[in-house]
């Protein structure tokens, strides 16, 4: 089975601009699920999405948000970006259960770097 | 918030034994997964505890406390190949809930 793969892996935008990341899910996983990783703070949840509906949401401004597709593939945008985006954005699906019971499998992310 | 705490970096010698601690809130806690991540690469699936005790796969075994709040992922017979980031992470409020990841602990095998 093919893994969970992200486009584009590498990314670089100036301060204000929006960005559009997308991730495939393997095959029959329904849960997707999106984090961002930085030095600092680490892997932090963003959200997750089953069945096209946003099922959890993390700490973020509303800056951040996302969508998912009948075919479960999924994709998150940043609005307005700031210096402080700059980080690697981890995608991660799983059968159907949420993260917290679910292991995720992660694809190799999306590196954002903000100018 | 659910504050998830480990150690930043351990270094270790190949061929021995490492533990790495965790500690987190037990408040809404489902169980505790363990991931491993290499540099530049994606985190992979290690361990997940749900009930007290060790659960042992190979070199690598994991434990859980529930009633403490604390884990451990212990790696035995070290090899260089097991020099890498290890992230414990909370599950939280249920099977539609969050998990919360700690910054990791990288992990040093010296020869």
């Amino acid at each position: 089975k093919a893994g969970v793969t992200q486009t584009p892996r590498y990314l670089i935008k100036t301060r204000g601009q929006q960005v559009t990341l997308s991730c495939s899910p393997i095959s029959g996983h329904r849960s997707v699920s999106w984090y961002q990783q930085t030095p600092g703070q680490g892997l932090q949840f963003l959200f997750e999405y089953f069945s096209e509906t946003q099922r959890n949401k993390g700490n973020f401004p509303g800056r951040f948000s996302g969508r998912q597709f009948s075919n479960s593939r999924s994709e998150m945008n940043v609005s307005t970006l700031e210096l402080g985006d700059s980080a690697l954005y981890l995608c991660a699906s799983s059968l159907g259960q949420g993260p917290s019971t679910d292991t995720q499998y992660f694809g190799p992310g999306t590196r954002l770097t903000v100018l | 918030g659910q504050n998830i705490d480990q150690p930043t970096e351990m270094t270790a010698t190949e061929g021995a034994i490492v533990q790495i601690n965790c500690t987190y809130q037990t408040s809404g806690f489902n169980g505790l997964f363990w991931y491993q991540q290499h540099a530049g690469e994606a985190p992979t699936f290690l361990s997940y505890n749900v009930l007290d005790g060790l659960e042992e796969k190979g070199r690598f075994s994991s434990f859980l406390s529930r009633s403490k709040g604390y884990s451990y992922l212990l790696l035995k017979e070290l090899q260089m190949k097991d020099s890498a980031s290890y992230l414990c992470a909370g599950g939280y409020g249920g099977s539609q809930g969050n998990l919360i990841f700690g910054k990791g602990t990288k992990l040093s095998v010296k020869p």
